[in-house]
């Protein structure tokens, strides 16, 4: 039973223009949530997140977007960059643990 | 800044054969992490560790064995390898969130 959802497993988006990836959960006890990027043959790295007492957290050209009603999360990219192409995993942290969606891969053309 | 170093980067084994992946990290961080990842199954918790001195199981820890050495260092060990344990292996270390990953260890178990 996925707890974390992400339903896209990809995305294209051309340069320039907003990317959206979106994130669904079940748990209504997460109350941390956290975006990841992840290069072939790297790590993920962190990139972006939001406590579950707000709605927008914004960091330069990535903001993520929390619905508490819907349990869903976005994030959003503007301006989309070739450099952005990468997978995306949404998180959500119950207390010290992370739970991980499976990750969307967005590719930015040029 | 090395952050979080996991070796070997890649390994094939037999089934049955023994392994042990390491991991150190150098930030100080209290928690420590090993999670597996399979395609359309992002990264899965397989074992963690509080604090130096402890270890509880994640999601997937049937097959692993873990230990906490020191406050740096949380390797993970494979008793008897299966197909199945065919993986990419990511540590992550933190204090509270986010967590800090490696570039990983890449096992294939035939």
């Amino acid at each position: 039973d996925q707890q974390v959802k992400q339903n896209s497993p990809s995305l294209s988006v051309q340069e320039g223009r907003i990317s959206i990836l979106n994130c669904d959960y079940t748990n209504s006890m997460f109350d941390y949530f956290l975006w990841y990027k992840k290069y072939p043959a790297e790590g993920p790295t962190f990139l972006i997140s939001i406590s579950s007492i707000k709605d927008k957290n914004e960091d330069g050209r990535f903001t993520v977007f929390l619905n508490k009603s819907a349990k869903h999360l976005s994030l959003h990219i503007v301006p989309s960059q070739p450099g952005d192409s990468a997978v995306y995993f949404c998180a959500a942290s119950a207390p010290d643990k992370l739970v991980f969606g499976a990750g969307t891969i967005l590719r930015v053309k040029s | 800044n090395a952050g979080v170093t996991q070796t070997p980067k890649f390994q094939v084994l037999k089934t049955g054969q023994s392994m042990t992946l390491q991991c150190a990290q150098d930030m100080n961080h209290n928690s420590m992490y090993w999670y597996r990842q399979d395609p359309g199954m992002g990264l899965r918790l397989i074992y963690y560790s509080a604090s130096e001195g402890t270890t509880d199981k994640g999601e997937v820890p049937n097959g692993y064995n873990v230990s906490r050495l020191n406050k740096r260092e949380f390797s993970l060990r494979l008793e008897s390898a299966a197909p199945s344990q065919t993986s990419v292996y990511f540590c992550a270390s933190g204090r509270g969130q986010p967590q800090h990953f490696g570039d990983g260890t890449r096992l294939s178990i035939l």
